[in-house]
């Protein structure tokens, strides 16, 4: 089955430089690529998300590259700000007809003021 | 509107017990997903609904866990003879249609075994 690999584990940056998010998968039939954030006591909440015909994907401060070839999958916070401190999930869904994600092990992303 | 709405936030049992999880999805949404999430781990798959059928339950652990949306909304997550091990946050999903679909995650529901 499917497998994702998430690094780094943490990731402590000064408020208003960027932070880099770095995922592999295993299935190659995977085609959905979605990015979660969560904070402390909530469920994980959307942010982006990347399909396979697709190479990069940005909304405002944030973006996602997708590279099928190589099976991993990036995402990339410009400008950091204090409250994008939280943990981030990559996720894949493998080719199994519905939408079963498989997760990473997540990102713990410190802004410092 | 409303989101997805899990009760209860939190559950305190004892080893043993039976519980019961309880899941709304956002109204309209037909595919609903039960998710357990250990402490420091991603979310693990459990099982998926499409309607009132359970189309995949291949992630449940073992037959002490079972789930049921009779009427194709509300779910429940069942754990029967819980132990130890189940202690983890429970998170249920809903997407509006199968398929390569946002899944809106609530907020869990963090069970705690004695």
């Amino acid at each position: 089955g499917e497998n994702v690999e998430q690094h780094p584990s943490t990731l402590s940056v000064q408020e208003g430089d960027s932070a880099v998010i770095k995922c592999t998968y295993s299935d190659s039939a995977s085609n959905y690529f979605p990015w979660y954030k969560q904070e402390l006591g909530k469920g994980p909440q959307l942010i982006i998300d990347i399909r396979s015909n697709v190479g990069e994907k940005k909304d405002q401060r944030i973006a996602v590259t997708l590279n099928k070839t190589a099976k991993h999958f990036s995402l990339h916070i410009t400008e950091t700000q204090p409250e994008d401190s939280a943990v981030y999930f990559c996720a894949a869904s493998g080719n199994t007809g519905f939408q079963k994600l498989v997760f990473g092990t997540g990102t713990r992303l410190l802004v410092s003021p | 509107g409303a989101g997805v709405s899990q009760t209860p936030s939190n559950k305190v049992t004892e080893k043993g017990k039976y519980v019961e999880l309880r899941c709304d999805p956002i109204s309209g949404h037909t595919a609903l997903y039960w998710y357990r999430q250990s402490l420091g781990q991603g979310p693990e798959f459990l099982i998926y609904f499409q309607g009132t059928g359970a189309a995949d339950d291949s992630g449940l652990p073992n037959d002490r866990f079972f789930a049921v949306r009779p009427e194709g909304s509300v779910s429940t997550l069942k754990i029967q003879r819980t132990e130890r091990g189940d202690s983890a946050v429970y998170l249920c999903a809903s997407s509006l249609v199968v398929g390569l679909d946002t899944q809106y995650f609530g907020p869990g529901t963090r069970l705690t075994v004695l």
